[in-house]
């Protein structure tokens, strides 16, 4: 079983939809969690860290919740330059950033 | 302020061949990062360093290896390529062992091609 697991891809989706990114994690001991957003041939750059009390940047919002190991990211009225990979990442008690194999994500005009 | 800089951004090399990568943290960052990301797939954690020590080490076979300098510069180095090795290699510079990741930058990568 793969430490951190994200919907399979890719999602295509008409601007101004709302799209949700589902991850779930194995290691109950993980400390924090982030989102990572990933152009094509770029390298990743963070998007937002996740809190258990819900966290909103904009029209992003992620959730964690410790018991079930899920998190989750909403994107509200999708633009077209949300179009990139969505990361799960989790890190360990040693500052090891361990990445979901990442969801693609297309909108389209 | 410059950002984390990797070098070479692109090159080919022949299987068996060894290849040398490197990478300098943002000025200040004393931790450095390696990770592996084969095409379509999250980058893998390879090693980490911070000052000079390896702190961490992924699930690789002991054909990589790297190492930090004093200026906290760092090089990893892969021996023997396999056509499996073929990547983007990505350097993570961070100014202590991060607790968040706000504090962690990753460098454009290098692209390695093994043929």
């Amino acid at each position: 079983r793969k430490e951190v697991e994200q919907d399979p891809g890719p999602f295509n989706v008409p601007e101004g939809a709302t799209v949700a990114f589902n991850c779930t994690y194995s290691n109950s001991a993980s400390q924090s969690f982030f989102w990572y957003r990933q152009d094509c041939r770029k390298e990743p750059k963070l998007l937002m860290s996740v809190y258990s009390s819900g966290n909103e940047d904009g029209r992003f919002t992620a959730q964690l919740n410790r018991a079930s190991q899920y998190i989750s990211l909403l994107i509200r009225d999708s633009k077209l330059s949300d179009s990139a990979t969505y990361l799960c990442v989790v890190m360990n008690q040693g500052g090891k950033l361990i990445f979901g194999q990442g969801t693609e994500l297309s909108v389209k005009p | 302020d410059a950002g984390v800089t990797q070098s070479p951004t692109h090159l080919i090399k022949t299987r068996g061949q060894h290849v040398t990568l490197r990478c300098s943290p943002i000025s200040g960052h004393k931790s450095v990062s390696w990770y592996q990301q084969v095409l379509g797939q999250g980058p893998q954690f390879i090693f980490q360093y911070y000052e000079k020590e390896e702190r961490g080490r992924g699930n690789f076979p002991d054909r990589f290896s790297a190492r930090q300098f004093p200026n906290y510069s760092s090089e990893l180095n892969v021996n023997a390529l396999l056509l499996g090795d073929s990547a983007l290699y990505l350097c993570a510079s961070s100014d202590y062992r991060a607790r968040t990741g706000n504090t962690i930058y990753f460098g454009e990568g290098s692209w390695l091609t093994v043929v």
